[in-house]
């Protein structure tokens, strides 16, 4: 089955302690990207990828970090978590840059 | 700075009527946008999409309405299903001569009721 799987799905965590939420697709997608979702601002882009090895910062890239080292995987690193990263995490893929992209479940992730 | 905007938090429509969801955006070099589908629990779905060479895209029961002089889309949904419930964000991007575009810009989202 052709899926984005996150994980963990929830994730309460301490502030300073480092995080990596894993994300993974099946699909050979390029493109890859990392979304937060907060009440009121909708979604925002975090970082995405346009292939291996290629990475880039969205409008919110303060405080996390992205690696791309293989096609199929794109953790999401929080090497010092703080209390206003508590969110709601997508991560999602495409074939090709921002065609129909696909999304995982989402991570809840609570920073105390 | 909010450059897609989607005005309206939350709006119900008794089944079998149409939806129309708003979004307005205020950036010109958009090019290209997407309406996605947002149930609680999972991540969003795909809907729809329209190039800003176009007026209006068609899928079934939806179809999106693009006014560029007015940096102004819609989404029409014909006929409303209690299954349509969920939460609508439109979303743009540029992709320019390249044809591929790389930054995704959401709205805030609509939430749509649809009755019975």
């Amino acid at each position: 089955e052709a899926q984005v799987t996150q994980n963990p799905r929830y994730l309460i965590t301490v502030t300073g302690k480092k995080l990596t939420v894993t994300c993974s697709q099946n699909m050979n997608h390029e493109y890859m990207s990392w979304y937060r979702q907060d009440p009121g601002l909708g979604l925002r882009q975090i970082y995405y990828s346009m292939n291996v090895e290629v990475t880039d910062k969205g409008d919110v890239p303060e405080g996390y970090k992205v690696s791309r080292k293989e096609k199929r995987n794109f953790p999401l690193i929080l090497e010092s978590p703080s209390p206003n990263q508590t969110s709601l995490y997508f991560c999602a893929s495409s074939l090709r840059g921002l065609d129909e992209q696909f999304f995982g479940p989402g991570t809840r992730l609570t920073v105390l | 700075d909010q450059q897609v905007k989607q005005n309206s938090p939350s709006l119900s429509v008794q089944e079998g009527r149409i939806s129309i969801l708003n979004c307005d955006y205020t950036n010109s070099m958009f090019d290209y946008f997407l309406w996605y589908k947002k149930y609680p629990a999972e991540g969003p779905t795909f809907l729809i999409s329209i190039s800003s060479i176009k007026d209006k895209n068609e899928d079934g029961r939806f179809t999106v309405f693009l006014n560029k002089s007015a940096k102004h889309l819609s989404l029409h949904i014909v006929p409303s299903q209690p299954g349509d419930s969920a939460v609508y964000f439109c979303a743009a991007s540029v992709k320019g001569n390249t044809g591929t575009a790389s930054k995704l810009t959401f709205g805030t989202g609509t939430r749509l009721q649809v009755t019975l």
